[in-house]
């Protein structure tokens, strides 16, 4: 079964709205939480390291106050797109470690992914 | 610099036949993690091996087989009697022992013709 869950899986909404999309690990605490972002025929790209209890590390060219993340909880990294415009239209995937302080020796579990249309 | 390169875009072969994925990889790190998914239409990443650096032994899992080699920086992905539920887009991953975040390759886009 799932260990990462992500939710919803489909949104299609207009533009200028706000969107907020969860990830939360079940059955296991996630200290750290990773944003991916997919465009149609490319490959994943990180868009930030979600860190529970703290801000999150955002990538190069991820604007922090369009895309933000909370990490409120062991278990929940929510990613929010703000005032979202059809560029921003794209395949969300978040993943967690169970346990970050090892590193990549732990398996890094996938949600099924956000699929985001802006109108 | 690109750490994963797939150079591959699209392959597309005739079921039954074997096929090759070619996954070139770059780290400094001497402790790191190769990885491949595989990605449906339907757009979850299903895992389908971890390979750690210190452990070259090639690896087969019924029709899939993947081969090592450190030599060369590669970890190519063969699928051996390719059937049509095999078509998905495949990625390469690498992840480094300083931090947990995964560098994807381009992808592969493998159409199986029944």
């Amino acid at each position: 079964g799932a260990v990462v869950s992500q939710h919803p899986s489909w949104v299609i909404c207009k533009s200028g709205t706000s969107v907020k999309i969860e990830c939360r690990s079940l059955d296991f605490q996630a200290t750290t939480m990773f944003w991916y972002r997919q465009f149609p025929k490319q490959s994943l790209m990180l868009m930030a390291t979600s860190n529970e209890g703290s801000k999150a590390t955002y990538e190069q060219g991820v604007e922090k106050d369009k895309f933000l993340i909370n990490h409120a909880s062991l278990t929940l990294s929510t990613l929010t797109v703000t005032s979202a415009h059809p560029e921003d239209s794209s395949f969300y995937i978040c993943s967690a470690n169970l346990d970050s302080l090892y590193g990549s020796n732990q398996p890094q579990h996938f949600g099924d992914g956000t699929r985001l249309s802006i109108l | 610099a690109q750490k994963v390169t797939q150079a591959q875009t699209e392959i597309s072969v005739v079921e039954k036949e074997d096929v090759t994925l070619d996954c070139v990889y770059e780290t400094r790190d001497t402790t790191y993690y190769l990885f491949w998914y595989k990605q449906p239409p339907s757009g979850e990443l299903v895992f389908l091996i971890r390979r750690n650096s210190f452990d070259e032994q090639n690896e087969i899992s019924g029709r899939y087989s993947w081969n090592f080699q450190k030599s060369t920086s590669s970890f190519n992905f063969t699928i051996t009697a390719s059937q049509v539920v095999d078509s998905a887009v495949y990625f390469c991953a690498l992840s480094e022992r300083t931090g947990n975040q995964f560098y994807f390759g381009t992808g592969t886009s493998l159409t199986v013709i029944p």
